[in-house]
């Protein structure tokens, strides 16, 4: 059963850069076939996708994000982590990554909280 | 804004049978399958159906999933009060290369 559990600051200046990162415990992120991403959850509001990294090493991210976005896997660390740049208060939420799959697991999620 | 389009809300009182909707298009659905997540109050999405009808393990046969053309639905039979939570709909959109999830809908059990 694999563990995920995200870290990174809880508050960030607007047009700063936040930096996440989810470490992956109880098997390997390197594990055939499975896929990770980030997914994120603005205060009372729904589920979006972030960016997803393939067992193949192809990214994919979300169309309205991609220009600030970065997605990658540090196998040696079984960690998945997250690069934000020029956060606004529209990027405030609670952010989540999972893998898997088909996003299996989950973390438990961290907030994010945009604000000078 | 999301492609895929769920209610907002859905209700039942216990024993009930609920049906949720989520609704897209043939460049959004495709042939790619749908996975259903809940979400309790305050905690994490957790998978509920994946592959459009199946259940991991641990999940109850109450939940059951299904697709067609450019819907899908996920039903819930003896509707439970744990079951009280968010639901969200998500597919592979192949216009977009995007993993996208639906609007969202929030069970009520009365």
């Amino acid at each position: 059963q694999l563990h995920l559990q995200e870290s990174g600051p809880g508050l960030v200046k607007p047009s700063e850069t936040v930096s996440l990162t989810c470490t992956v415990s109880g098997g390997s992120i390197s594990s055939s076939s499975y896929y990770w991403g980030w997914i994120r959850q603005p205060p009372g509001k729904g589920l979006e996708w972030i960016g997803t990294n393939y067992y193949s090493g192809r990214t994919y991210y979300n169309p309205s994000l991609t220009s600030r976005v970065t997605v990658s896997v540090d196998t040696p660390k079984n960690q998945l982590s997250l690069k934000l740049t020029s956060v606004t208060a529209a990027d405030t939420a609670v952010y989540y990554c999972a893998g898997g799959y088909t996003f299996d697991y989950w973390g438990q999620g961290t907030l994010v909280t945009v604000s000078s | 804004q999301s492609v895929l389009t769920q209610p907002p809300s859905a209700s039942g009182t216990p024993g009930q049978r609920v049906t949720i909707s989520c609704s897209g298009s043939i460049s959004n659905f495709g042939s790619n399958s749908v996975n259903w997540y809940q979400q309790l109050p305050g905690t994490a999405p957790k998978l509920l159906i994946y592959n459009s009808h199946q259940r991991p393990s641990g999940v109850p046969d109450r939940f059951s999933g299904s697709k067609s053309g450019t819907s899908a639905s996920l039903a819930i039979s003896g509707l439970q009060s744990e079951d009280e939570a968010d639901y969200y709909c998500a597919t592979w959109s192949d216009s977009l290369s995007a993993y996208v999830f639906g609007t969202g809908t929030k069970v009520t059990v009365l």
